[in-house]
């Protein structure tokens, strides 16, 4: 069966920091990849999608960037974080199900202080 | 661009039914989701529906789909306190995006 990983599950960073959020699908090939912020109070906003090893799509202009090294491996970065970044990452995967239905991860829960 | 509406907050009784409303704009919408977001977690698909049906039927869960005027619900029977939890309403038109609502908090009162 397939399962998705997110890792860290909470992160703590100060204002300025690095960013390095890491997703892993496993017990399919080739799925569609997804990257979304969930803010306080807001919903779901996609920042980025990826169909293939090295293909990403960003959905908003934003201080963040995502990249795809492996089929399922997507990996979301940022240089400098800024206090607006704090939310819950999601990720998720589809693979041409019916509608392309998304399953999503744990999620990681992120403050910036 | 698309747009899905939800109301932000709903507050039942426990043994109520529950009904959780959605407006889309998107005309091409193909398909409807209904999500299940619990405390600090991820998201749950709890059930589709196909933009050609009208209802759809999952033990407690019925979603209503009115076409023409873009609405979308889900109503929960015997509503129990482990259904606390945030819904997501959402839409596609069959390719790789999704669009989802801003979510319905759904409390359950003993």
């Amino acid at each position: 069966s397939q399962t998705i990983h997110q890792w860290p599950a909470t992160l703590v960073q100060p204002v300025g920091s690095p960013l390095s959020l890491e997703c892993t699908v496993e017990g399919t090939s080739n799925p569609n990849l997804y990257w979304y912020r969930q803010a306080a109070g807001r919903g779901l906003q996609l920042l980025f999608y990826s169909v293939g090893i090295g293909q990403i799509s960003s959905e908003v202009p934003q201080n963040l960037s995502a990249s795809r090294p492996q089929d399922r491996q997507f990996i979301l970065s940022s240089k400098k974080l800024l206090l607006s970044d704090s939310g819950f990452y999601l990720c998720a995967w589809s693979v041409g199900g019916p509608g392309e239905t998304q399953y999503f991860g744990p999620g990681t829960r992120l403050l910036v202080l | 661009g698309e747009d899905v509406e939800q109301s932000l907050f709903l507050s039942v009784r426990e043994g109520d039914s529950s009904v959780i409303n959605c407006t889309y704009t998107d005309s091409s919408s193909t398909y409807l989701y209904w999500y299940k977001q619990e405390p600090g977690a991820g998201l749950q698909l709890l059930t589709y529906i196909f933009s050609n049906m009208d209802m759809k039927q999952d033990q407690r869960l019925t979603v209503l789909l009115n076409k023409k005027d873009k609405h979308l619900s889900l109503r929960i029977a015997d509503t129990q306190t482990g259904d606390s939890a945030i819904y997501f309403c959402a839409e596609s038109e069959g390719y790789q995006k999704v669009t989802f609502g801003t979510g319905t908090k759904l409390q359950v009162i003993p």
